[in-house]
């Protein structure tokens, strides 16, 4: 089957770094890609990777290492508006898989 | 920007009552999707369409249809609601070919009862 397996919940120091791991089991791969989801709110657009390597967007990276069908988001400088729920996503064959998300708790 | 519009944002109707959910992008994308999200399962896919009167099978298409007449529009038919059909639905677009980054609308959160 398809799959896509990271953490449930993460909590993190305000100010700090946190990484959000993302590993996935998929027929086909295309590339990873990483929404941002706050309560009430609909899931937007972080960042993709279709080659290994990291990807940098101002505070926030994404990494891929296709050969360990793994990457991660990394959040730097954490404010409290980034709490919120992070999907990572799979574009397998002809459509997206989406992760179950990770609950990022930020600590003041 | 990209600008996704979901018909409504809360829903209540009864069981068995045949229900609409219309969503609109007017960024002439070719790709449209239908997700579902309940607590603990995350985004699952229902139905997606990637040109007019198009559609493909998700991963849960049980107990819905969609329909795709015009480009900017999609729409998700649930035949005879049920109580296990209350959840969070979300529409989004994205452009074609790849399509990797999808946009998503505010979402209609609707109650079976």
């Amino acid at each position: 089957g398809q799959s896509l397996e990271q953490p449930s919940e993460v909590t993190a120091v305000e100010g700090a770094i946190v990484q959000i791991n993302c590993t996935y089991q998929t027929s086909g791969f295309y590339g990873l890609s990483w929404y941002q989801q706050h309560d009430g709110g609909a899931p937007t657009f972080l960042s993709y990777n279709a080659l290994d390597g990291l990807e940098e967007t101002g505070r926030f990276s994404s990494f891929l290492s296709r050969s360990d069908s793994y990457g991660y988001l990394l959040l730097q400088e954490l404010q409290m508006k980034d709490s919120a729920s992070y999907f990572c996503a799979v574009r397998s064959d002809d459509k997206i898989i989406f992760g179950k998300g990770t609950r990022l708790h930020i600590l003041p | 920007d990209v600008k996704v519009t979901q018909s409504s944002r809360y829903l209540v109707k009864r069981t068995g009552e045949k229900v609409f959910l219309e969503c609109v992008q007017d960024m002439d994308h070719e790709n449209m999707f239908w997700y579902r999200q309940d607590p603990g399962l995350g985004l699952r896919l229902i139905y997606f369409s990637y040109d007019v009167k198009m559609k493909e099978k998700g991963d849960i298409p049980e107990g819905y249809s969609v329909s795709r007449e015009k480009k900017e529009r999609f729409s998700l038919i649930l035949e005879s609601a049920s109580t296990n059909q209350t959840s969070m639905y979300l529409c989004a677009s994205s452009l074609g070919g790849s399509g990797e980054t999808q946009y998503f609308g505010p979402g209609t959160r609707l109650l079976v009862l």
